[in-house]
């Protein structure tokens, strides 16, 4: 069956330091690959999204690349800031079957 | 309203009770999803509707879960016989139509505690 597997946490980075969360997958057809995030107190939503291979999703400065050959997804960003402190949940998709990793929470300190 | 809404967001509930959860999608979302997120864990699926049928309820962890969506909207969540291993965030989210590639929209979760 489908399933993801992702870095385990936590991650404590310093401001502007560089970060790469890890996604792996397994899946049968032809998955659409996601990260997601959860802000304190908040609720699960969307950072970034690829559809097909070597699609790179992008969006607040997070960049992950969609790698068949690997079967990956990283999640990277190049300067990281207090208010990225969240947890980070890799996904995938295949049809209407989603499905997510365990989370990886990332705390930046000043 | 404009994001998907769960009550209560926090329910106390005693071992054996039944419980109640309920999920307004956002308007016009015919695909629906339930997902149960225990402390310190990813989301865990537990059925999808697609308009007014359980289109997957592989996730269910067993007969004391069902879950209904009689008009193709909000949908119910329902726990018979609680217990204390129930107790976990239970998340809905909502995506439009048949496009996979789409965006799940959550809601921001109901909280069961089962004493």
């Amino acid at each position: 069956g489908n399933s993801v597997t992702q870095m385990e946490g936590p991650v404590t980075l310093s401001e502007e330091a560089f970060l790469t969360i890890n996604c792996t997958y397994t899946a049968t057809g032809y998955p659409s690959l996601f990260w997601y995030v959860q802000y304190p107190g908040e609720g699960l939503q969307l950072l970034l999204k690829a559809t097909k291979a070597d699609d790179k999703g992008s969006n607040k400065g997070f960049e992950a690349t969609y790698r068949k050959e690997t079967t990956s997804f990283h999640l990277e960003k190049g300067s990281v800031q207090v208010s990225d402190s969240a947890v980070y949940f890799c996904a995938l998709r295949t049809n209407n079957d989603m499905r997510f990793g365990a989370g990886t929470r990332l705390t930046v300190k000043p | 309203g404009a994001g998907v809404s769960q009550t209560p967001s926090n329910k106390v509930t005693e071992k054996g009770k039944y419980v109640e959860l309920r999920c307004d999608p956002i308007s016009g979302h015919t695909a629906l999803y339930w997902y149960r997120q225990s402390l310190g864990q990813g989301p865990e699926f537990l059925i999808y509707f697609q308009g007014t049928g359980a289109a997957d309820d592989s996730g269910l962890p067993n007969d004391r879960f069902f879950a209904v969506r009689p008009e193709g909207s909000v949908s119910t969540l329902k726990i018979q016989r609680t217990e204390r291993g129930d107790s976990a965030v239970y998340l809905c989210a909502s995506r439009s139509g048949t496009d996979y590639t789409g965006e799940l929209f959550f809601g921001e979760g109901s909280r069961l505690t089962v004493l």
